[in-house]
């Protein structure tokens, strides 16, 4: 079945560092793949999305591409600032097995002065 | 324009009980489904509604129902509750999925 692997946080980072969160997933056919993000406290965000190959998918500075050939899309902001911490998701929509979205376990950010 | 709304926010509950959580999908949304988050784990998918009917169910017992009522808005059922039913329960709403679904800030259950 369809699946999504997120790497592992927390993931701690200083005002204005370089972020990469790694996902990668499986699923027949070509799903539609997003980026959720969760503050405390709240439900989920959609934060970017990506419907087919190559897509890059961008918001508020955050950014993430499409690669099919290495079934990734790697979540990357250039300038993290406190504000972005939560727990962000990488999510999939495959419409040729269910009506639903298969989350990652998510990956939680704390970004510090 | 309101999001979708979910009530209540918090509950507390008994082993053995049963309750009911309820959500409101954004203005013109017509379909809704119903995710289950455990504590540190992502939203696990429990069923979707359209046009009053189940269309999709996830992997998770009979005790776990639902409704939908012909203005969109719909109720998640749970039986029997169990320690393991304690969870964040996402409530989220879409037009067409495409664009991505809507999500509620949740009802918090705690089974004690």
């Amino acid at each position: 079945g369809d699946s999504v692997t997120q790497m592992e946080g927390p993931v701690t980072l200083s005002e204005e560092a370089f972020l990469t969160i790694n996902c990668t997933y499986t699923a027949t056919g070509y799903p539609s793949l997003f980026w959720y993000v969760q503050y405390p406290g709240e439900g989920l965000q959609l934060l970017l999305k990506a419907t087919k190959a190559d897509d890059k998918g961008s918001n508020k500075g955050f950014e993430a591409t499409y690669r099919k050939e290495t079934t990734s899309f790697h979540l990357e902001k250039g300038s993290v600032q406190v504000s972005d911490s939560a727990v962000y998701f990488c999510a999939l929509f495959n419409t040729g097995t269910a009506s639903k979205l298969t989350f990652g376990t998510g990956t939680r950010l704390q970004v510090t002065l | 324009d309101a999001g979708v709304t979910q009530s209540p926010t918090h509950l507390i509950k008994t082993r053995g009980q049963q309750v009911t959580l309820r959500c409101s999908p954004k203005s013109g949304h017509d379909t809704v489904s119903w995710y289950q988050q455990a504590l540190g784990q992502g939203p696990q998918f429990i069923f979707q509604y359209y046009e009053e009917e189940e269309r999709q169910r996830g992997n998770f017992p009979d005790r776990f129902s639902g409704h939908q009522f012909p203005n969109y808005s719909s109720e998640l059922n749970v039986n029997a509750l169990l320690l393991g039913d304690s969870a964040l329960y996402l409530c989220a709403s879409s037009l067409d999925v495409f664009y991505g679904y809507t999500f509620g800030s949740g009802t918090r259950l705690t089974v004690v």
